[in-house]
């Protein structure tokens, strides 16, 4: 079983609706990553938060430490927002990041 | 700063070939970090450096792997011989330092071994 699991795998919606992502891990963790894949292309961080909730745009990252949760919201979803999402957490302990399998996102224009 | 920059960003080679691939992380950064990323196992760690040092080298997957950073500006990871297994997509990232903090990834080396 991965340490850290995300949900749900493939997820397609309309232009404008709300997208929530969920991430939750088994394990202890210092920090959590949201990364953001566009097809084809590189990979960047959107966040990394350790506790409460950071907010950029219209994307936003909360994230429980006590029930092992982090959720990724995009507001007022776009199609250029269509990408593969990924969680990857820093377990207690251990210096390297441990990778959700990620979410593929597709928004219907 | 131009970010992490790999090269090269695609590779088509034969089975048995030597693969380098390579990479500059941003200045200043001390971690770097070499991911492989395929459909059936996602983002692995390869291997990481802090301080141009080999910190953890338990990613790598065989002997056909090897990776050096000569310097805080550069850094290859090598396979020889190839293998169509090896193909995949390799991303270097580096980030300030070690553990809780940003990480940078360049726009990944897609690797193709026939």
């Amino acid at each position: 079983k991965n340490e850290v699991e995300q949900s749900p795998q493939n997820l397609t919606a309309q232009e404008g609706e709300f997208i929530t992502i969920n991430c939750s891990y088994s394990v202890g963790i210092s920090a959590l990553h949201w990364l953001q894949q566009h097809p084809g292309g590189g990979i960047v961080s959107l966040f990394m938060l350790s506790s409460g909730k950071k907010k950029h745009g219209r994307l936003i990252a909360t994230i429980n430490i006590q029930e092992k949760h982090s959720s990724l919201h995009i507001t007022a979803s776009h199609p250029r927002d269509s990408a593969v999402y990924i969680c990857a957490a820093y377990l207690f302990g251990n210096e390297k990041l441990t990778f959700g399998t990620g979410t593929r996102l597709t928004i219907i224009p | 700063d131009a970010g992490v920059i790999q090269s090269p960003r695609h590779e088509v080679t034969e089975m048995g070939q030597e693969v380098t691939l390579r990479c500059k992380p941003i200045s200043g950064h001390n971690s770097l970090f070499w991911y492989r990323q395929t459909m059936m196992r996602g983002l692995e760690l390869l291997i990481y450096f802090n301080n141009n040092v080999p910190i953890d080298d338990s990613g790598m997957p065989e002997d056909r792997f090897s990776a050096k950073m000569p310097n805080a500006s550069f850094s290859t990871l090598k396979i020889q011989p190839s293998e169509p297994r090896d193909s995949a997509v390799y991303f270097c990232a580096s980030s300030p330092k070690t553990g809780r903090d940003t990480i940078y990834f360049g726009e990944g080396s897609w690797l193709t071994v026939v």
